[in-house]
Protein backbone atom coordinates (compact mmCIF):
# COMPACT_ATOMS: atom_id res chain seq x y z
CA UNK A 1 0.00 0.00 0.00
CA UNK A 2 1.56 3.62 -0.92
CA UNK A 3 2.01 5.74 1.81
CA UNK A 4 2.73 9.24 1.53
CA UNK A 5 3.86 11.54 4.03
CA UNK A 6 4.09 14.92 4.85
CA UNK A 7 5.83 17.46 7.15
CA UNK A 8 5.05 19.16 9.09
CA UNK A 9 1.94 18.98 9.26
CA UNK A 10 1.40 22.50 10.98
CA UNK A 11 3.56 25.48 10.25
CA UNK A 12 3.43 28.84 11.61
CA UNK A 13 6.17 31.57 9.74
CA UNK A 14 6.35 35.29 10.17
CA UNK A 15 6.51 37.11 6.94
CA UNK A 16 9.63 37.17 5.00
CA UNK A 17 11.03 33.97 6.44
CA UNK A 18 11.82 30.44 4.54
CA UNK A 19 10.83 27.18 5.06
CA UNK A 20 10.62 23.89 3.33
CA UNK A 21 7.29 21.09 3.25
CA UNK A 22 8.78 17.59 2.88
CA UNK A 23 6.60 15.05 0.68
CA UNK A 24 7.64 11.27 1.42
CA UNK A 25 6.49 8.51 -0.35
CA UNK A 26 6.73 4.39 -0.46
CA UNK A 27 6.46 3.25 -3.97
CA UNK A 28 7.77 3.84 -7.15
CA UNK A 29 6.43 6.94 -9.48
CA UNK A 30 7.37 9.45 -11.94
CA UNK A 31 4.36 11.96 -11.26
CA UNK A 32 3.69 13.89 -8.13
CA UNK A 33 1.93 17.11 -7.81
CA UNK A 34 1.61 19.68 -5.59
CA UNK A 35 -2.17 21.32 -4.75
CA UNK A 36 -2.79 24.58 -2.45
CA UNK A 37 -6.14 24.50 -0.85
CA UNK A 38 -7.92 27.65 0.78
CA UNK A 39 -10.63 26.90 3.50
CA UNK A 40 -13.72 26.21 1.67
CA UNK A 41 -12.33 25.38 -1.12
CA UNK A 42 -11.09 23.25 -3.76
CA UNK A 43 -7.88 22.56 -5.24
CA UNK A 44 -5.92 24.66 -7.60
CA UNK A 45 -3.14 22.97 -9.17
CA UNK A 46 0.49 24.62 -8.26
CA UNK A 47 3.01 22.10 -9.92
CA UNK A 48 3.51 18.82 -11.32
CA UNK A 49 6.61 16.87 -11.40
CA UNK A 50 7.74 14.30 -13.93
CA UNK A 51 11.00 13.18 -13.53
CA UNK A 52 13.74 12.93 -10.96
CA UNK A 53 15.70 16.12 -10.42
CA UNK A 54 12.47 18.25 -11.69
CA UNK A 55 12.55 21.73 -10.59
CA UNK A 56 9.80 23.65 -11.09
CA UNK A 57 9.53 27.43 -9.65
CA UNK A 58 6.23 29.92 -9.82
CA UNK A 59 6.69 33.44 -7.46
CA UNK A 60 7.64 32.03 -3.98
CA UNK A 61 6.81 28.13 -4.65
CA UNK A 62 9.36 26.07 -5.71
CA UNK A 63 8.77 22.54 -5.79
CA UNK A 64 11.24 19.69 -6.36
CA UNK A 65 11.36 15.69 -6.94
CA UNK A 66 14.07 12.97 -5.85
CA UNK A 67 12.28 9.96 -7.27
CA UNK A 68 15.22 7.58 -6.04
CA UNK A 69 14.90 9.22 -2.56
CA UNK A 70 11.22 9.17 -3.07
CA UNK A 71 11.05 12.59 -1.82
CA UNK A 72 9.68 15.80 -3.23
CA UNK A 73 10.11 19.00 -1.19
CA UNK A 74 8.22 22.62 -1.78
CA UNK A 75 10.03 25.66 -0.49
CA UNK A 76 8.92 28.70 0.20
CA UNK A 77 11.29 31.83 -0.15
CA UNK A 78 9.95 34.74 1.62
CA UNK A 79 6.72 33.73 2.79
CA UNK A 80 3.73 36.51 2.57
CA UNK A 81 0.55 36.52 4.29
CA UNK A 82 -1.25 35.44 0.92
CA UNK A 83 0.91 32.02 1.22
CA UNK A 84 -1.31 30.97 3.93
CA UNK A 85 -3.22 28.23 3.06
CA UNK A 86 -3.55 23.77 3.23
CA UNK A 87 -0.81 22.37 1.07
CA UNK A 88 -0.93 18.51 -0.21
CA UNK A 89 1.46 16.36 -2.26
CA UNK A 90 -0.16 13.91 -4.07
CA UNK A 91 1.41 11.10 -5.86
CA UNK A 92 0.37 9.13 -9.18
CA UNK A 93 -0.20 5.85 -9.29
CA UNK A 94 -1.29 3.26 -11.75
CA UNK A 95 -4.63 4.64 -13.72
CA UNK A 96 -3.89 7.77 -12.82
CA UNK A 97 -4.80 7.72 -9.32
CA UNK A 98 -3.76 9.58 -7.02
CA UNK A 99 -2.34 9.24 -3.33
CA UNK A 100 -2.57 11.96 -0.87
CA UNK A 101 0.16 13.55 1.65
CA UNK A 102 -2.02 14.64 5.56
CA UNK A 103 -1.61 17.96 3.64
CA UNK A 104 0.30 20.65 5.24
CA UNK A 105 -1.52 23.86 7.43
CA UNK A 106 0.93 27.01 6.74
CA UNK A 107 0.08 30.06 8.30
CA UNK A 108 2.44 33.27 7.54
CA UNK A 109 1.93 36.06 10.08
CA UNK A 110 2.44 39.55 9.56
CA UNK B 1 -6.94 22.35 -18.84
CA UNK B 2 -10.50 21.76 -17.74
CA UNK B 3 -13.37 23.91 -16.49
CA UNK B 4 -15.32 21.24 -14.01
CA UNK B 5 -18.08 21.95 -12.57
CA UNK B 6 -20.52 20.17 -9.48
CA UNK B 7 -23.89 20.31 -8.25
CA UNK B 8 -24.79 20.74 -5.63
CA UNK B 9 -22.15 22.86 -4.30
CA UNK B 10 -23.68 21.97 -1.12
CA UNK B 11 -26.50 19.95 0.96
CA UNK B 12 -27.88 19.37 4.02
CA UNK B 13 -28.95 15.89 4.27
CA UNK B 14 -31.04 13.43 6.59
CA UNK B 15 -29.49 10.24 7.44
CA UNK B 16 -31.30 7.50 5.74
CA UNK B 17 -31.42 9.27 2.44
CA UNK B 18 -29.67 9.17 -0.83
CA UNK B 19 -27.82 12.47 -2.71
CA UNK B 20 -27.19 12.55 -5.98
CA UNK B 21 -23.85 14.87 -6.99
CA UNK B 22 -23.17 15.86 -10.71
CA UNK B 23 -20.15 16.30 -12.28
CA UNK B 24 -19.79 18.44 -15.44
CA UNK B 25 -16.90 19.08 -18.13
CA UNK B 26 -16.04 21.76 -20.46
CA UNK B 27 -14.43 18.83 -22.41
CA UNK B 28 -14.25 15.26 -23.28
CA UNK B 29 -12.00 13.17 -20.77
CA UNK B 30 -11.46 9.47 -20.59
CA UNK B 31 -10.81 9.18 -16.82
CA UNK B 32 -13.31 10.75 -14.27
CA UNK B 33 -12.18 10.01 -10.58
CA UNK B 34 -14.77 10.66 -7.19
CA UNK B 35 -12.82 11.64 -4.22
CA UNK B 36 -13.82 12.21 -0.43
CA UNK B 37 -12.40 14.75 1.68
CA UNK B 38 -13.79 13.91 5.39
CA UNK B 39 -13.65 17.44 7.87
CA UNK B 40 -10.46 18.04 8.48
CA UNK B 41 -8.78 15.52 6.92
CA UNK B 42 -6.64 14.80 3.40
CA UNK B 43 -8.41 13.02 0.03
CA UNK B 44 -8.96 9.90 -0.65
CA UNK B 45 -10.11 8.07 -3.83
CA UNK B 46 -13.55 7.05 -3.68
CA UNK B 47 -13.53 5.06 -7.62
CA UNK B 48 -12.74 5.99 -10.69
CA UNK B 49 -15.11 6.31 -13.66
CA UNK B 50 -14.67 5.23 -17.16
CA UNK B 51 -17.31 6.11 -19.88
CA UNK B 52 -18.51 2.17 -21.12
CA UNK B 53 -17.22 0.02 -18.45
CA UNK B 54 -18.19 -0.45 -14.61
CA UNK B 55 -16.56 2.41 -11.98
CA UNK B 56 -13.43 1.00 -10.48
CA UNK B 57 -13.73 1.19 -7.01
CA UNK B 58 -11.07 1.38 -3.87
CA UNK B 59 -10.48 -0.60 -1.02
CA UNK B 60 -13.05 0.47 1.96
CA UNK B 61 -15.60 2.04 -0.95
CA UNK B 62 -18.36 -0.30 -2.50
CA UNK B 63 -20.64 -0.01 -5.44
CA UNK B 64 -24.12 0.03 -3.12
CA UNK B 65 -22.62 2.77 -0.81
CA UNK B 66 -21.39 4.76 -3.81
CA UNK B 67 -23.05 3.94 -7.18
CA UNK B 68 -21.77 5.58 -10.02
CA UNK B 69 -22.39 6.98 -13.58
CA UNK B 70 -20.63 7.89 -16.76
CA UNK B 71 -22.99 8.01 -19.50
CA UNK B 72 -20.67 9.92 -21.84
CA UNK B 73 -17.16 11.56 -21.66
CA UNK B 74 -18.63 14.87 -20.27
CA UNK B 75 -20.86 13.87 -17.57
CA UNK B 76 -20.57 11.71 -13.88
CA UNK B 77 -22.95 11.02 -10.99
CA UNK B 78 -21.96 10.17 -7.82
CA UNK B 79 -24.38 8.79 -5.35
CA UNK B 80 -24.20 8.67 -1.38
CA UNK B 81 -26.61 6.04 -0.52
CA UNK B 82 -28.53 5.71 3.09
CA UNK B 83 -26.22 8.34 4.41
CA UNK B 84 -25.43 8.72 7.99
CA UNK B 85 -23.47 11.20 9.88
CA UNK B 86 -19.92 10.01 9.03
CA UNK B 87 -20.93 10.62 5.31
CA UNK B 88 -20.33 14.35 6.26
CA UNK B 89 -17.54 15.17 3.48
CA UNK B 90 -16.14 17.19 0.50
CA UNK B 91 -16.73 14.73 -2.26
CA UNK B 92 -15.16 15.76 -5.37
CA UNK B 93 -14.26 14.98 -8.69
CA UNK B 94 -11.03 15.20 -10.66
CA UNK B 95 -10.14 14.45 -14.60
CA UNK B 96 -7.49 14.30 -16.04
CA UNK B 97 -6.85 16.50 -19.15
CA UNK B 98 -3.96 18.32 -21.32
CA UNK B 99 -2.82 21.62 -20.05
CA UNK B 100 -1.45 24.59 -21.57
CA UNK B 101 2.09 23.32 -21.08
CA UNK B 102 1.28 19.55 -23.42
CA UNK B 103 1.40 17.63 -20.72
CA UNK B 104 -1.77 15.91 -19.24
CA UNK B 105 -2.87 17.00 -15.30
CA UNK B 106 -5.61 16.46 -12.82
CA UNK B 107 -7.95 19.16 -12.50
CA UNK B 108 -10.43 19.21 -9.56
CA UNK B 109 -14.33 20.30 -9.69
CA UNK B 110 -15.02 22.74 -6.72
CA UNK B 111 -16.83 19.82 -4.34
CA UNK B 112 -19.75 19.60 -3.25
CA UNK B 113 -20.26 19.96 0.70
CA UNK B 114 -22.12 17.17 2.21
CA UNK B 115 -24.16 17.45 5.51
CA UNK B 116 -25.56 14.35 6.76
CA UNK B 117 -28.01 15.16 10.30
Amino acid sequence: ELKVEQNPLFLSMQEGKNYTIYCNYSTTSDRLYWYRQDPGKSLESLFVLLSNGAVKQEGRLMASLDTKARLSTLHITAAVHDLSATYFCAVETSGSRLTFGEGTQLTVNP
Amino acid sequence: SAVISQKPSRDICQRGTSLTIQCQVDSQVTMMFWYRQQPGQSLTLIATANQGSEATYESGFVIDKFPISRPNLTFSTLTVSNMSPEDSSIYLCSVCSVASSGRYEQYFGPGTRLTVT
